[in-house]
């Protein structure tokens, strides 16, 4: 299947600092990207969606300022935390699929501590 | 009503077993469906798309009911290394956002 990563794997940092999460997907063009966060023992909640080249459409309750999203090209897509608090902890997932694709590819995720 | 509704579990079941698990969806619009498992602290992978005509992989089926609006899984002789959380995905009509239900727990014991 298609490869999808994610940087960094796991993350600490202190309260009021930004932090940046890139996904890039490895063999594909990722037409679409998607984010996702996962609270322990919860399901994946969908943030936000992005297309290449345009803004990134936020699902109802996810503040945009907060989470910044950047697809700047067909193989990276950012998430950028910022002035993160510790109820921002949590595990972060990226996804991406291709324009021919009805999957989504899933990247290992990023575990985010915020002390 | 939630989107997509799954049974938590766990289910725990002995190796060898048979067990199935279900998974609701409330938009009548959707157009695909998905079978993902997600071991402890790691990423979803996609398990099995479901067609309405049902498909199997394996010692795995899945199984779609338009009708009713349910889709389900059945895994066959069970292993060990079945042990995860099946995580029903259902594809909104019009567009390519997922739906993921909460996960329904597999605990396969020896």
């Amino acid at each position: 299947g298609a490869v999808v990563s994610q940087h960094p794997s796991r993350v600490i940092c202190k309260s009021g600092t930004s932090v940046k999460i890139e996904c890039r997907s490895l063999d594909f063009q990722a037409t679409t990207m998607f984010w996702y966060r996962q609270f322990p023992k919860k399901s994946l909640m969908l943030m936000a969606t992005s297309n290449e080249g345009s803004k990134a459409t936020y699902e109802q309750g996810v503040e945009k300022d907060k989470f910044l999203i950047n697809h700047a090209s067909l193989t990276l897509s950012t998430l950028t935390v910022t002035s993160a608090h510790p109820e921002d902890s949590s595990f972060y997932i990226c996804s991406a699929r291709g324009s021919s694709q009805e999957t989504q590819y899933f990247g290992p995720g990023t575990r985010l501590l915020v002390l | 009503r939630k989107e997509v509704e799954q049974d938590p579990g766990p289910f725990n079941v002995p190796e060898g077993a048979t067990v199935a698990f279900n998974c609701t969806y409330s938009n009548s619009a959707s157009q695909s469906f998905f079978w993902y498992r997600q071991d402890c602290r790691k990423e979803p992978k996609l398990l099995m798309s479901v067609y309405s005509s049902g498909n199997e992989d394996g010692r795995f089926t899945a199984q779609l009911n338009r009708a009713s609006q349910y889709i389900s899984l059945l895994i066959r002789d069970s292993k060990l290394s079945d042990s995860a959380t099946y995580l029903c995905v259902v594809r909104g009509g019009g567009t390519y956002k997922y739906i993921f239900g909460t996960g329904t727990r597999l605990k396969v014991l020896a």
